[in-house]
């Protein structure tokens, strides 16, 4: 079954400071994969998208994630955190078969002065 | 610009009450989607519906119904309030051709509290 995981809940980075969060799917094919953002009391809003081609992806607002197939992961990264970056970040995977999107828990990112 | 709209940010209803959540998308999305999240739990299925009065089981149904009787709007009902339905309900559309490479458009949300 399509699953994906976020192993860090919370992370506190100071702004300037380059920031990576991490995500693992376990997924029998090629994945499409996502990663959301949603600042506080908002929706959720599309930051970039894999699913084929280049494994270094750049999205909106500065970040870009890399897939990596042998280690089922796809970590969003960002250079340098700005203060707006402050929300929490959801990978998600792609099953075609079930026309589903696969959430992970989410990784709440605070951003210090 | 493409829009899922919620119709309320924020309500307040008590126990045993029949609360309909409204979503209208503008893209003439063919998949709708509800999901509620909650702290450390992240985004779960509720319901979905890949056409006009088709609906379909997420991994959360119990306690939910849905309605769609128009392509652009997606129901979610919960038919006797119960406070542990307290939580983020966030609606969502996809294009069936074209979810795999572009995910959902999302709506802003409704805080639902069961009091």
């Amino acid at each position: 079954a399509q699953s994906v995981t976020q192993p860090d809940i919370h992370i506190t980075v100071s702004e300037g400071a380059s920031l990576e969060l991490r995500c693992n799917y376990s997924y029998g094919a090629t994945p499409y994969l996502f990663w959301y953002v949603q600042s506080p009391g908002q929706g959720l809003q599309l930051l970039l998208k894999y699913f084929s081609g280049d494994t270094l992806v750049q999205g909106i607002k500065g970040f870009e994630a890399e897939f990596k197939r042998s280690q089922s992961s796809f970590n969003l990264r960002k250079p340098s955190v700005h203060w707006s970056d402050a929300a929490e970040y959801f990978c998600a995977v792609h099953g075609g078969a079930t026309n589903k999107l696969i959430f992970g828990t989410g990784t709440l990112l605070a951003v210090q002065p | 610009d493409v829009k899922v709209t919620q119709s309320s940010r924020y309500l307040v209803k008590r126990t045993g009450e029949k609360v309909f959540l409204e979503c209208v998308q503008d893209m003439d999305h063919e998949n709708m989607f509800w999901y509620r999240q909650d702290p450390g739990l992240g985004l779960r299925l509720i319901y979905f519906s890949y056409d006009v009065k088709m609906k379909e089981k997420g991994d959360i149904p119990e306690g939910y119904s849905v309605s769609r009787e128009k392509k652009e709007r997606f129901s979610l009902i919960l038919e006797s309030a119960s406070t542990n339905q307290t939580s983020m309900y966030l609606c969502a559309s996809s294009a069936i051709r074209t979810a795999n490479n572009y995910g959902y458009t999302f709506g802003s949300g409704t805080r639902l509290t069961v009091v």
